[in-house]
């Protein structure tokens, strides 16, 4: 099993540009999530999906949309990026209230 | 939404001592998870904690759970270069229907030779 899957690993992207980030998992779980980690902020919940079907707010959704394409996959789009979200970007995924499970991040320098 | 304190927030020991990380809640610990971060990579799991009192145990790393469920501590022995790294601990954020973990800011641990 691989996991929990992340693409890219590394983008460079311009003030404006748009980009999706791409996460999937592959342990059936039913829960996946989005975070970004930052310098002194530690890791933050931008937005999660419970179920497939569903999507939800987390502390620092604005600028961000997401999609769950499947049970499997689960994916984060910047419509406009801005230097703020600059931040190593990690999905993660869950069975029930279970342990989180990270994938190995996306890193992102908006310019 | 829960806050969690980790302390310290960096830590350098000599090969061989042994360390203590606390992660502090303001509120009640449903689950506390403790994960190990190498530079550049993702969060590995490394223990989880429900119950009060509760104390688990892989390798060298133990974890406890106090009795009030507000703090946990992680506790390695005889470090090594290899367990350095950022620790983070991630508190269960209980609310109806949701499930959501919040995490303290990490402890960055070097380990000298």
């Amino acid at each position: 099993n691989a996991g929990v899957t992340q693409t890219p690993k590394f983008q460079v992207l311009k003030t404006g540009q748009s980009m999706t980030l791409q996460c999937a998992q592959d342990m059936n779980h039913n829960s996946m999530y989005w975070y970004r980690q930052d310098p002194g902020m530690g890791l933050r919940l931008i937005y999660y999906s419970a179920s497939e079907g569903t999507t939800d707010k987390g502390e620092v959704p604005n600028g961000y949309n997401v999609s769950r394409l499947n049970k499997r996959e689960f994916s984060l789009r910047l419509e406009s990026a801005a230097p703020s979200q600059t931040s190593v970007y990690f999905c993660a995924s869950t069975q029930g209230r279970g342990t989180q499970y990270f994938g190995p991040g996306t890193r992102l320098l908006v310019l | 939404s829960q806050e969690l304190e980790q302390s310290p927030q960096s830590l350098i020991v000599q090969e061989g001592k042994n360390l203590t990380i606390n992660c502090t809640s303001s509120k009640t610990l449903y689950g506390l998870y403790w994960y190990k971060q190498k530079y550049g990579e993702g969060l590995i799991f490394l223990m989880m904690l429900q119950k009060g009192g509760e104390e688990k145990s892989h390798e060298k790393i133990t974890a406890k759970l106090d009795e009030k469920k507000q703090q946990s501590s992680l506790h390695i022995t005889a470090s090594q270069p290899s367990h350095a790294g950022i620790y983070l601990c991630g508190a269960d954020n209980s609310g109806a229907g949701s499930y959501q973990l919040t995490f303290g800011k990490g402890t960055k641990l070097s380990v000298i030779p």
